[in-house]
């Protein structure tokens, strides 16, 4: 079945350090891609998207390339904040309304 | 209007009481969802309704049951819940297959 496979936290980062998160996935067809960010005591945000193979979606600074040859979609930012601090789900959208995400990753940004 | 609004934010019942959560959104989104998240965890889909039909019922106890009065409002009602019901419970709402979902700031139920 489709699945989703994120990298183990907590990750602990100190402010201006590069991230990466690692996702990979398991899904028949074409599914669509996503990072969610949930700040404590909140809901989960929207951070980015990808469609396709190749696409590359970012926001606030965030990236993350769909990669259809490894089945993978890490979200990467080039220097992290204190407020970056929160939790990071991985997920995809295999067609149905069937959201699958991973089991989420938090990520704790030190000053 | 790019919202999906959950209404109570908190809520605490008893085991004997029934309630109800409610969810509306304004974007035309003909799909919205309810999802349960327990701590540190990821959310756990619950219901579907799409076009106001229920379309997934991911085998939910029944005493969770799910309305879609109309395109913009989705509730869930409550009763007889356990203790380990206390949780998250997220609205979601996207407007095509494989499209962005929209999710609610939710509703923490904790149940006494």
């Amino acid at each position: 079945g489709d699945s989703v496979t994120q990298m183990e936290g907590p990750v602990t980062l100190s402010e201006e350090a590069f991230l990466t998160i690692n996702c990979t996935y398991t899904a028949t067809g074409y599914p669509s891609l996503f990072w969610y960010v949930q700040y404590p005591g909140e809901g989960l945000q929207l951070l980015l998207k990808a469609t396709k193979a190749d696409d590359k979606g970012s926001n606030k600074g965030f990236e993350a390339t769909y990669r259809k040859e490894t089945t993978s979609f890490h979200l990467e930012k080039g220097s992290v904040q204190v407020s970056d601090s929160a939790v990071y789900f991985c997920a995809l959208s295999p067609g149905g309304n069937k959201l699958v995400f991973g089991a989420g990753t938090i990520l704790r940004v030190k000053s | 209007d790019t919202e999906v609004t959950q209404t109570p934010k908190h809520l605490v019942m008893g085991m004997t009481n029934k309630k109800s959560l409610k969810c509306e959104q304004h974007m035309g989104h003909r799909a919205m969802y309810w999802y349960k998240q327990k701590a540190k965890k990821p959310p756990e889909l619950m219901f579907v309704y799409s076009y106001e039909k229920l379309s997934i019922n991911e085998s939910v106890p029944s005493r969770f049951s799910p309305e879609c009065p109309n395109s913009s409002l989705l509730n869930l009602h409550l009763h007889a819940l356990q203790p380990e019901d206390s949780a998250l419970y997220l609205c979601a709402s996207s407007q095509a297959d494989r499209g962005r979902y929209t999710f609610g700031s939710g509703t923490r139920l904790t149940v006494v």
